[in-house]
């Protein structure tokens, strides 16, 4: 069955502190990995995206992600966290060459100032 | 670029009524637009998929009658839940793409809480 998990729903930083957020997915096929990230208020932007290619990529507001292909996953992280990153972060795949994303369930991420 | 207004932002209907959620591409045309519907502490579920000038391909378990989606523009779709009851109360999110097999991620609209009383 296809699917996505994120094993942490919630997570609690103080500033500065380093993150790092699972995301497993099964799926058989080749696939394009997505992070989104959805600010309190605001719709679903995206963080990050992989295609092909280094398996570590770059985002937007210094987040980083790597996919690990033997393990099947694309975890998120962040060497320091802002106040200003609370949000909550969707993990997405979607199959090489089709439209439908499959999303995890989400983590909450609340930064303590 | 790449922006998609969802509007209301929140709606409150009596059950048995019916609401129409619009979403709209305001600075590209959207041949496809999907809409999604997350439950509490789940994931974004795929509800259907509209092509402009055609009929929307809906997900299995997703009644076609109740959640009446019309995409009769490049830049506006609308999804109408008809007959609303309870349980039909969720947050509903439109995104749109320019291109269906686009390599980038789609945009996504702010969503629509709907609360059905």
């Amino acid at each position: 069955a296809q699917s996505v998990s994120q094993h942490n729903h919630h997570v609690i930083l103080s500033e500065a502190a380093s993150l790092e957020l699972g995301c497993n997915y099964s799926y058989g096929g080749t696939v394009n990995l997505f992070w989104y990230v959805q600010y309190p208020g605001q719709h679903l932007q995206l963080l990050l995206k992989y295609f092909s290619g280094d398996p570590l990529v770059k985002g937007i507001k210094g987040f980083e992600a790597e996919f690990i292909k033997s393990k099947f996953s694309f975890n998120l992280r962040k060497p320091s966290v802002q106040w200003s990153d609370t949000a909550e972060y969707f993990c997405a795949v979607r199959g090489s060459g089709t439209y439908k994303y499959i999303f995890g369930t989400g983590t909450r991420l609340k930064v303590l100032a | 670029g790449a922006v998609v207004s969802q509007h209301p932002s929140r709606v409150i209907c009596k059950s048995g009524t019916s609401v129409k959620i619009e979403c709209r591409s305001l600075d590209f045309q959207a041949t496809t637009m999907f809409w999604y519907r997350q439950f509490p502490k789940q994931s974004l579920m795929l509800m259907a998929t509209s092509n402009e000038g055609s009929k929307a391909t809906y997900e299995q378990g997703v009644e076609k009658d109740k959640f009446l989606i019309n995409h009769a523009s490049l830049t506006l779709s609308t999804l109408t839940v008809t007959s609303a009851h309870p349980e039909d109360s969720s947050f509903y999110i439109c995104s749109a793409s320019g291109d269906q097999y686009t390599n980038y991620g789609y945009t996504f609209g702010s969503g629509t809480r709907l609360t059905v009383v």
